[in-house]
């Protein structure tokens, strides 16, 4: 069974850092691409970042560009989200997704349940 | 980036009734490898998305048959044939063409009347 588990989330003020990291189980996981995908209620769901399976390839969106850093460690299984000059509308949760699925390379499969991040002063 | 547009963005349903999504992009989704990558996303309240179908019209592995997707180009629709109550929740389309620059669409809101 797959099973992608987020952690690090919390309350950061603005400019902070915080790293979050997703526990991936259940599948082969250095064959996959993954991505984090946050959610806020005003803006629903937007993609953040993506990694390549294997050559460290990393994708961002214009918003976090500059800020974020994308990583995996595919010995432990995990994948990272380094998050720098936080600002009040990076305030969402934050999930991880697995990309690809045998018939469909680009579409996310599975998700994890989330970490609630908070950018306040 | 694509614009994903959803209507409509609430559906009070009648159980048992069928229920409709319509997705519209702002440019076709056909990608050159000649798939056309839209999917259906499902989340229940308190629970994250779920994939349902995708590419238009496949259902994920356990997602029961009363869901089915069509359409082509830049016209989508999810359809349900008879909504049960575990049905309720936000449904989403989402393109995948200009993989990795998903986008969503705004969201519909599924509840029962």
């Amino acid at each position: 069974e797959v099973q992608l588990l987020e952690s690090g989330g919390g309350f950061v003020q603005p400019g902070g850092s915080l790293r979050l990291s997703c526990a991936a189980t259940g599948f082969t996981f250095y064959n996959y691409a993954m991505s984090w995908v946050r959610q806020t209620p005003g803006k629903g769901l937007e993609w953040v970042s993506a990694i390549s399976p294997s050559d460290g390839s990393t994708y961002y969106a214009d918003s976090v560009k500059g800020r974020f850093t994308i990583s995996r460690d595919n010995s432990k299984n995990t994948l990272y989200l380094q998050m720098s000059s936080l600002r009040a509308d990076d305030t969402a949760v934050y999930y991880c997704a697995k990309i690809g699925l045998r018939s469909s390379p680009y579409d996310f499969d599975y998700w994890g349940q989330g970490t609630l991040l908070t950018v306040s002063s | 980036d694509i614009v994903m547009t959803q209507t409509p963005l609430s559906s009070p349903v009648t159980l048992g009734q069928p229920a409709s999504i319509s997705c519209r992009s702002s440019q076709s989704l056909v990608h050159r490898d000649g798939n056309t990558y839209l999917s259906w996303l499902q989340q229940r309240p308190g629970q994250p998305p779920r994939l349902l179908i995708y590419k238009v019209s496949n259902r994920f592995s356990g997602v029961p048959d009363r869901f089915s997707g069509s359409g082509a180009g830049t016209d989508f629709t999810l359809t349900i044939s008879r909504v049960e109550a575990e049905d309720v929740g936000v449904y989403y389309c989402m393109q995948a063409k200009q993989f990795p620059q998903y986008t969503f669409g705004q969201g519909t809101k599924l509840e029962i009347k």
